[in-house]
């Protein structure tokens, strides 16, 4: 099974600053099989970016991941008032797939 | 887009099997992947399992004695049975399109299950 660690736990930031989130894998992400998804509190994951820097329909463009093999980056590039939520990376490539642990990014 | 609604009971009692329904609209059941995956209260995702547009399925080792996952095309529906539930299944239950090789594109609203007699 492939490990997912999310660094950091929790960011703080303001509205405007740039937001760098990580995702290590303890093995190499097979295929750039990499998605990120944003959860806010009392609804379900929405899915931002997949196979590592794809965006998925109607996120803007301030979003974007990047990486290879086991190093994994989303940036959100001037941080929006509706940003503040719960990041998750996810790898979908081996079986089973796997979540990180989360990123919290709260208002500073 | 595809929509997705879960449903079922939202308490089982301990060492009974939770099942559950995930009704699919806007979309053919057939053409694509689908998932569930779960969510304990106040913690992170957990993928479940998958069945894929051929039937098969692929099941996280985790829970994989337990779970079942299967598709009624006739009624565009996936369903999840969990059996000898325990309190650590309590978790909001989602379904989702994708699976291996394919993200997590659209999700159900999610359902709340607690196990507890």
């Amino acid at each position: 099974e492939i490990v997912l660690t999310q660094s950091p736990a929790t960011l703080s930031l303001s509205p405007g600053e740039r937001a760098t989130l990580s995702c290590g894998a303890s093995q190499s992400v097979s295929s750039g099989y990499l998605a990120w998804y944003q959860q806010k509190p009392g609804l379900a994951p929405r899915l931002l970016i997949y196979d590592v820097s794809s965006r998925a329909t109607g996120i803007p463009d301030r979003f974007s991941g990047s990486g290879s093999g086991t190093d994994f980056t989303l940036t959100i590039s001037r941080l929006e008032p509706e940003d503040f939520a719960v990041y998750y990376c996810q790898q979908y490539g081996s079986s089973p797939a796997t979540f990180g642990q989360g990123t919290r990014l709260e208002i500073k | 887009q595809v929509q997705l609604q879960e449903s079922g009971p939202g308490l089982v009692k301990p060492s009974e099997t939770l099942s559950l329904t995930c009704t699919v609209s806007g979309g053919s059941i057939s053409s694509y992947y689908w998932s569930w995956i779960r969510q304990p209260p106040g913690k992170g995702l957990e993928w479940i399992g998958y069945l894929d547009h051929s039937g098969s399925t692929n099941y996280n080792p985790s829970l994989k004695s337990r779970v079942t996952i299967s598709v009624d095309t006739s009624k565009n529906q996936i369903s999840l049975k969990l059996s000898s539930v325990i309190a650590a299944d309590t978790a909001v239950y989602y379904c989702a399109r994708g699976g291996l090789e394919w993200s997590l594109r659209d999700w159900g609203q999610g359902t709340l299950v607690t196990v507890s007699s």
